[in-house]
């Protein structure tokens, strides 16, 4: 079936320092493909989104790129803040049938000032 | 632009009794609607989703249930709650070939 594995947390770097949240999909068709982020008590926001093959997807000094030959949409940021601390979750979803979402499992990142 | 209402935010409640948790969108119509929960230090697990009015699709076994009364309207039900249905419960929405929206979320504790 369609699933999305997430680097494992928790990931704690300094401030400044250089993310890169890795993630992968399988999938039966060609999904659109999403980072979100969740602060702590509130719910999920869009982060990025990329929806074909070589789309990069940018917000907030983030990125990533649709890699279609290595299945993979990986987060990166150049110089993260303390404020970027948060669990980030990779997603996929389909355009056919009921377009459901398919999380990750969520990669806690704590940014240390 | 499309909003989703969930409430209420937080709750606590005894092993056993009935639970409600609503969801109601505004700016947009037949959209699908999602339910998933969160269990503490895990991920996003979808429990139900629906393509349209009294049409739900449960995707794991489990003493919830969903129903789906009106076209923004998603309710989120249980006769009996066990203590391991806590967790933070997302309503979200998908109105077409676009990303998801998600509700602020319910925080529930089972006691």
């Amino acid at each position: 079936g369609d699933s999305v594995t997430q680097m494992e947390g928790p990931v704690t770097l300094s401030e400044e320092a250089f993310l890169t949240i890795n993630c992968t999909y399988t999938a039966t068709g060609y999904p659109s493909l999403f980072w979100y982020v969740q602060y702590p008590g509130e719910g999920l926001q869009l982060l990025l989104k990329a929806t074909k093959a070589d789309d990069k997807g940018s917000n907030k000094g983030f990125e990533a790129t649709y890699r279609k030959e290595t299945t993979s949409f990986h987060l990166e940021k150049g110089s993260v803040q303390v404020s970027d601390s948060a669990v980030y979750f990779c997603a996929l979803a389909l355009l056919q049938g009921a377009q459901k979402l398919v999380f990750g499992q969520g990669t806690r990142l704590t940014i240390n000032p | 632009s499309q909003t989703i209402h969930q409430w209420p935010a937080t709750l606590v409640q005894p092993v056993g009794s009935p639970l409600s948790l609503e969801c109601t969108v505004e700016g947009t119509s037949n959209p699908n609607l999602y339910w998933y929960r969160q269990a503490a230090g895990r991920g996003l697990q979808l429990l139900f989703y629906s393509v349209g009015i009294g049409q739900i699709s449960s995707e794991v076994p489990q003493n919830l249930s969903a129903s789906r009364p009106q076209d923004r309207q998603f309710i989120l039900s249980s006769k009996k709650l066990l203590l391991s249905d806590s967790g933070f419960y997302l309503c979200g929405l998908r109105p077409d070939n676009t990303e998801a929206f998600f509700g602020q979320g319910t925080r529930l504790t089972v006691v």
